[in-house]
């Protein structure tokens, strides 16, 4: 089974431009994650879709979005970037997105990440 | 707001000996937690999870030990291989919450010395 994949793995770009990263989910997942790591900060969730819907967001500004497809892929778009959006962005994707609970069908499985690097 | 906390950033180790990494969470609507793995340049990979009905998981030479009154995991590798040498992340969800969302700590950096 092909992992998750994130594409692509490395970019620049400078203040106020917009970038587009994509994520190709394990096929069968249904759920796929938002994750931004950046140095001290962990993993702070952006957000999660299931079946071309989001459910969840998290505390990140209006520049961040996002959207899935009917296929499960699913992009993230950040516009107007900023210096402090260099991080490494990780997508992860995961069988049901059950919310909580202990089955193992939520765990997630991630991609190697699109470093983001802002000038 | 930091609800999942590692206040070790690194840790250093023989090899053969244990490693000890600890969590601690201040919601206690989590009721699912695992860990997960970074080497550099990867993504973080599953490693164990513990559900908050258990207070042990065990998966080889990896344990994870819940204590929920305490608001508290830890996860015991033994013994300690070179190969471990990486970022060790805690993560957890909580019940009611819409969508799959993990929340998860800043990380260990454990380095096994051979």
């Amino acid at each position: 089974k092909a992992g998750v994949t994130q594409t692509p793995r490395y970019l620049i770009k400078t203040r106020g431009q917009q970038v587009t990263l994509s994520c190709s989910p394990i096929s069968g997942h249904r759920s796929v994650s938002w994750y931004q790591q950046t140095p001290g900060q962990g993993l702070q969730f952006l957000f999660e879709y299931f079946s071309e819907t989001q459910r969840n967001k998290g505390n990140f500004p209006g520049r961040f979005s996002g959207r899935q497809f009917s296929n499960s892929r699913s992009e993230m778009n950040v516009s107007t970037l900023e210096l402090g959006d260099s991080a490494l962005y990780l997508c992860a994707s995961s069988e049901t997105g059950l919310a909580g609970g202990s089955s193992g069908a939520n765990v997630l499985t991630f991609g190697a990440g699109s470093r983001l690097t802002v000038l | 707001d930091q609800q999942v906390k590692q206040n070790s950033p690194s840790l250093s180790v023989q090899e053969g000996r244990i490693s000890i990494l600890n969590c601690d969470y201040t919601n206690s609507m989590f009721d699912y937690f695992l860990w997960y793995k970074k080497y550099p340049a990867e993504g973080p990979t599953f490693l164990i999870s513990i559900s908050s009905i258990k207070d042990k998981n065990e998966d080889g030479r990896f344990t994870v030990f819940l204590n929920k009154s305490a608001k508290h995991l830890s996860l015991h590798i033994v013994p300690s291989q070179p190969g471990d040498s990486a970022v060790y992340f805690c993560a957890a969800s909580a019940i009611g919450v819409p969508g799959n969302q993990f929340y998860f700590g800043t990380g260990t950096s454990l380095t096994v010395i051979p």
